[in-house]
């Protein structure tokens, strides 16, 4: 069936370091990606998004990497900050309206 | 701020009872969706309605009634829940079928 994944339940990086959240998807039409993040007691915010047809895409201190020919997709964050504390799930784009979400991963900065 | 209101925030209901939750959105879009989030699963998409008309059902017990009255605002009406049903339920919103922006959600609690 049709699922977006995520590997790691939880990541605990260092404050300042670079963090890594991946996502696999398994839908070859999805032609839209998102990450959102997810802090405790509110609903997901739109982080950074990318198209089918780029590989990259950077923002504020993000950047989202996009491998097609393994469905991969990633999500790095520079200088990791204890505000970056949240779950962090990723979502495609299959068909019109239809967005499919993965389950999320935990992101912990330690100071 | 996310644009995208719900209420109520909390609402705890016996399986009786019938009620509903409010969205809507200050951002003149065209198209809004109602979502569950239960613990440890991903995002399900429940309805989606653009133009004020439903574009997506995913196979949604009947006991969940959704209302677009217009572009604005959307409704889940409740009756007969279960204790499965317990959840967030999310609201978000679009231009089209692009980013979602998300309201904070409704924890329900069904007893």
């Amino acid at each position: 069936g049709e699922s977006v994944g995520l590997h790691l339940p939880t990541l605990s990086v260092q404050e300042g370091d670079n963090s890594i959240i991946n996502c696999a998807y398994s839908n070859s039409a999805s032609d839209y990606f998102i990450w959102y993040k997810q802090e405790s007691g509110k609903g997901p915010q739109f982080i950074i998004d990318i198209r089918s047809n780029m590989d990259k895409r950077q923002g504020q201190r993000v950047t989202v990497l996009l491998n097609k020919t393994v469905k991969h997709l990633s999500l790095q964050i520079a200088a990791t900050q204890p505000g970056d504390s949240a779950v962090y799930f990723c979502a495609e784009r299959p068909g019109t309206y239809k967005y499919i979400f993965g389950t999320g991963t935990r992101l912990k900065v330690l100071a | 701020e996310t644009g995208v209101t719900q209420t109520p925030r909390h609402l705890v209901m016996g399986m009786t009872n019938k009620k509903s939750l409010k969205c809507e959105q200050h951002l003149g879009h065209n198209a809004m969706y109602w979502y569950k989030q239960s613990a440890k699963k991903p995002l399900e998409l429940m309805f989606v309605y653009s133009l004020e008309e439903r574009v997506e059902n995913n196979s949604v017990p009947s006991r969940f009634s959704p209302e677009c009255p217009n572009s604005s605002h959307l409704f889940l009406h409740l009756h007969t829940l279960q204790p499965e049903d317990s959840a967030l339920y999310l609201c978000a919103s679009s231009q089209d079928s692009g980013e979602q922006f998300f309201g904070p959600g409704t924890r329900l609690t069904v007893l």
